[in-house]
């Protein structure tokens, strides 16, 4: 699977769009592009993911490049409560009936501010 | 729809003792997958299990072992316990749709210390 390249950490004021930024320069034209979170002691929650098009749902908005060798994460109007790890991880499709193991990287820590 | 449970949340070993997690999937999700993770080294993956067979395993000595069974319920077992085995131990499961998404749903973890 492809590795990705995320900033540590970022800040975001409350109400405020987070967008986190993920490169994956080394991704094949198969290989899907999700996003997890993780707020403290918690699991891991998905977010989304997408091929090639922009993807949309109640929680996110995810924008891949053209060339999709990067990716933004947008949340809207972040809260407090997305206060998080965010994944970018990048694998391929399933085949052959197996299941996947997806690689966590170190992810990005989004700091919301008041 | 009841998420993923893992039991224990919490609990205490000591070196050379084993231990054995539980987890129970979403009702009707036959994929369980197993994840360790820490502050040094992240979360890594342990091993997947697909309607009672293991069908992927990630880098970790045979101690680290589990099953599943017919209800789709997974147990792992961890043997001859050592201090860095201390970690947080998650469970994800996944239905025959979500397989192709790549879509998990995380349980809470099994947090783990070893003394």
């Amino acid at each position: 699977d492809a590795k990705t390249t995320q900033p540590p950490s970022m800040d975001c004021a409350e109400g405020r769009a987070a967008n986190l930024p993920c490169n994956h320069s080394t991704i094949s034209g198969n290989e899907y592009v999700y996003w997890y979170r993780q707020i403290h002691s918690q699991g891991p929650q998905y977010i989304i993911h997408g091929l090639k098009n922009n993807e949309t749902n109640e929680m996110a908005s995810l924008i891949i490049t053209e060339d999709r060798k990067s990716s933004t994460l947008i949340l809207p109007h972040a809260t407090l409560r997305d206060t998080a790890v965010y994944y970018c991880i990048v694998r391929g499709g399933n085949s052959g009936g197996s299941n996947y193991k997806l690689t966590f990287g170190k992810g990005t820590l989004l700091t919301v501010n008041p | 729809k009841a998420g993923v449970t893992q039991t224990p949340r919490y609990l205490i070993k000591t070196r050379g003792q084993q231990v054995t997690l539980s987890c129970s999937p979403i009702s009707g999700h036959r994929s369980v997958s197993w994840y360790q993770q820490t502050p040094g080294q992240g979360l890594q993956f342990l091993f997947e299990y697909f309607s009672e067979t293991q069908r992927n395993k990630g880098n970790f000595p045979g101690r680290f072992s589990g099953r599943q069974f017919s209800n789709s319920r997974s147990e792992m077992n961890v043997s001859t316990l050592e201090l860095g085995d201390s970690a947080l131990y998650l469970c994800a499961s996944s239905s025959s749709g979500t397989i192709l998404t790549g879509e998990l749903f995380f349980g809470e973890g099994s947090r783990l210390t070893v003394l």
